[in-house]
């Protein structure tokens, strides 16, 4: 089972570049989540989504826009990265909002603004 | 608000010491509270989790939290402390009063000394 993929798992950007880093899941999960995980900081929510066509913002949300046009994908993207969006990013989904399950994670981007 | 506490970034034991990780939430409602697991360069995976019922719950690899709710507490143990259990462990809330969007601390890396 392929479960959450996320590509690619590491990247280099310069300052002002643009980027989608990619989420997929082959769960039929509804709900899907963006978080970065920045040491001391633990994960804070950027973005997520409860259904094809719905998103709302997290606790972080500016510099990141993300649309979820079917169930499976979740793209975040990277507008015009700035050195402050080095992080790694983690895509999870579960399969409701309000389910009493755990969050399906992703393996993790590595991103890199220079 | 919402917020989960974890006391300690970095908890150091030796191998077949006891292990204690702990975490503290508020809410206004009875919480939906999880442990997750994080590997070197790999994704969160669900330790345990409490939803209802015991208050007592087991987990994989010999780990089991206690909810107290008098002392709103999830505190994470383990009897004996093997080398492979060291990672970064973190408390998350899934229901916090009306928002089933999880909420994590801040994480405690857990290292075993031999």
């Amino acid at each position: 089972n392929a479960g959450v993929t996320q590509t690619p798992k590491f990247q280099v950007l310069k300052t002002g570049q643009s980027m989608t880093l990619q989420c997929a899941q082959d769960m039929n999960h509804e709900y899907m989540s963006w978080y970065r995980q920045d040491p001391g900081m633990g994960l804070r929510l950027i973005h997520y989504s409860v259904g094809a066509g719905i998103t709302d913002q997290g606790e972080v949300p500016n510099g990141y826009n993300v649309s979820r046009s079917t169930t499976e994908d979740f793209p975040l993207r990277l507008l015009s990265a700035a050195p402050s969006q080095t992080s790694v990013y983690f895509c999870a989904s579960r399969p409701t909002s309000a389910h009493t399950g755990e969050l399906f994670f992703g393996e993790g981007s590595r991103l890199t603004v220079l | 608000a919402q917020s989960v506490t974890q006391l300690g970034s970095h908890v150091s034991v030796s191998e077949g010491a006891l292990v204690l990780l702990r975490c503290n939430y508020s809410s206004s409602v009875p919480p939906y509270l999880f442990w997750y697991v994080q590997y070197p360069n790999q994704g969160l995976q669900l330790l345990l989790k409490y939803t209802t019922g015991a208050t007592l719950v087991k987990g994989i690899n010999g780990f089991e939290a206690e909810f107290k709710k008098s002392e709103t507490s999830f505190h994470l143990t383990k009897p004996s402390a093997h080398m492979s259990d060291a990672a970064e462990y973190f408390c998350a809330v899934h229901r916090i009063g009306g928002s089933y969007i999880p909420t994590f601390g801040r994480g405690t890396s857990l290292i075993v000394h031999p």
